[in-house]
């Protein structure tokens, strides 16, 4: 079984469109996160979600909108995307309290052309 | 803000040879976190270290914690093909433990 899956893994897309990625996690942890890995590996914290409460929103466009619908779920919607968004998103889990060590999900490639 | 800084950005060794990243926070870090990508995949936790002056190891890998709490470190002893990766350490900013603020990772490559 999976811990943190995300879909879909590819995405290819035109400049001006909208677009999700969904990702859920059976850990039964209380916090999901989304990161942005650019080209040159950085990773770097969007949102931070807990018990469906948002609890981080790092400088991000207000083009992306997180949405958690449960604590196990956590999605993220693009409007009008841009080349500057081509990226790997991960999500990611852990547990309430303590130092948060994350769980991943393998990620998914977003290609705007 | 918080910056975590890491050295080298990339470190190729013959397979055999000994490896070491560096991890150094313009901050007093609560904990760190050591991470690593393999090519194509995904970040996977290996280690957390809270208290100063903490070494740990697992298996070939051993990691540090600084007496300040400022810089942490990765060694790699007699690397293998299946070190190959990115290591990030990881560490809490903005006073929340859940936001890490991870450090651009050094790449490692092994030639076998």
């Amino acid at each position: 079984d999976t811990a943190v899956s995300q879909t879909p893994k590819y995405l290819v897309t035109q400049m001006g469109n909208d677009k999700s990625i969904k990702c859920e996690q059976n850990l039964g942890h209380d916090t999901m996160y989304w990161y942005k890995q650019d080209s040159k590996k950085f990773l770097k914290i969007m949102f931070s979600y807990n018990n469906k409460e948002l609890i981080i929103n790092e400088t991000v466009p207000n083009r992306f909108s997180p949405k958690s619908p449960d604590k196990a779920h956590l999605n993220l919607h693009i409007n009008s995307l841009e080349l500057g968004d081509s990226a790997v998103y991960f999500c990611a889990s852990s547990q309430e309290g303590g130092p948060a060590k994350l769980f991943f999900g393998e990620g998914s490639r977003l290609t705007v052309l | 803000g918080q910056q975590v800084m890491q050295i080298p950005q990339y470190q190729h060794v013959q397979e055999g040879e000994d490896f070491t990243t560096y991890c150094n926070s313009s901050t007093t870090l609560s904990n760190i976190q050591w991470y690593k990508q393999r090519p194509g995949g995904h970040p996977v936790f290996l280690i957390q270290l809270v208290k100063s002056g903490e070494v740990k190891k697992q298996k070939r890998l051993t990691f540090q914690f600084g007496e300040a709490k400022k810089n942490s470190s990765l060694h790699i002893t007699a690397t293998q093909t299946t070190d190959v990766g990115t290591y990030f350490c990881a560490g809490p900013s903005g006073g929340s433990n859940y936001k890490l603020t991870f450090g651009k990772g050094t790449l490692l490559t092994v030639n076998p």
